[in-house]
């Protein structure tokens, strides 16, 4: 049973607009969530965290917003880059120490 | 910064070898994990430990077993390695788990099993 899900494998977007990747969970415990970002041939590497407490968190370029009630989450990247093209994997954390990830989402920066 | 070392970036090896990925960090953290990643199904975990000589089963723990001797170093093993084993595989590591305490990878460990 997939916890966390990223319904979305790719997105392709133009060089300065906004970027959207969303996430969806199912289990109420989790009380933390975060973002990675994943080049080829490299591990992933953290971008940015929200705990359950807060609805935003910003961080320059990346902002994450989370809805409870919905138990959905979502990335903004504005303005998009050609290097953010990556892979970008959303977890979720809490009642424990590990990390449940989703499936993940190639994002294209096209020039 | 944190550096987290797998030993290996491309490993071949037969069915039914015994195979041996070595992690390493330098930071003096708790908590390590491992993760394999496939497309479509991203990252799963396998096991993690939260202390030395303590380990706990992930998600996906069958064929896998894991040592953690010393704190800095977590090693996945694959008793009689499959086909289905081959992936890329992660090593993490995390001070505390909570949301401002991310994980740190490593680059990852190609492992193909023909």
């Amino acid at each position: 049973d997939q916890q966390v899900k990223q319904n979305s494998p790719s997105l392709s977007v133009q060089e300065g607009r906004i970027s959207i990747l969303n996430c969806d969970y199912t289990n109420s415990m989790f009380d933390y969530f975060l973002w990675y970002k994943k080049y080829p041939a490299e591990g992933p590497t953290f971008l940015i965290s929200i705990s359950s407490i807060k609805d935003k968190n910003e961080d320059g370029r990346f902002t994450v917003f989370l809805n409870k009630s919905a138990k959905h989450l979502s990335l903004h990247i504005v303005p998009s880059q050609p290097g953010d093209s990556a892979v970008y994997f959303c977890a979720a954390g809490g009642g424990g120490n590990k990390l449940t990830f989703g499936t993940g989402t190639q994002l294209k920066v096209e020039l | 910064d944190v550096k987290v070392t797998q030993s290996s970036r491309y490993l071949v090896k037969r069915t039914g070898e015994k195979v041996f990925l070595e992690c390493v960090q330098d930071m003096d953290h708790e908590n390590m994990f491992w993760y394999r990643q496939d497309p479509g199904l991203g990252l799963r975990l396998i096991y993690f430990s939260y202390d030395v000589k303590m380990k706990e089963k992930g998600d996906i723990p069958e064929g896998y077993s894991v040592s953690r001797e010393k704190k800095e170093r977590f090693s996945l093993i694959l008793e009689s390695a499959s086909t289905n084993q081959t992936s890329m595989y992660l090593c993490a590591s995390s001070l505390v788990s909570s949301y401002n305490s991310p994980l740190h990878f490593g680059n990852g460990t190609r492992l193909t099993v023909t």
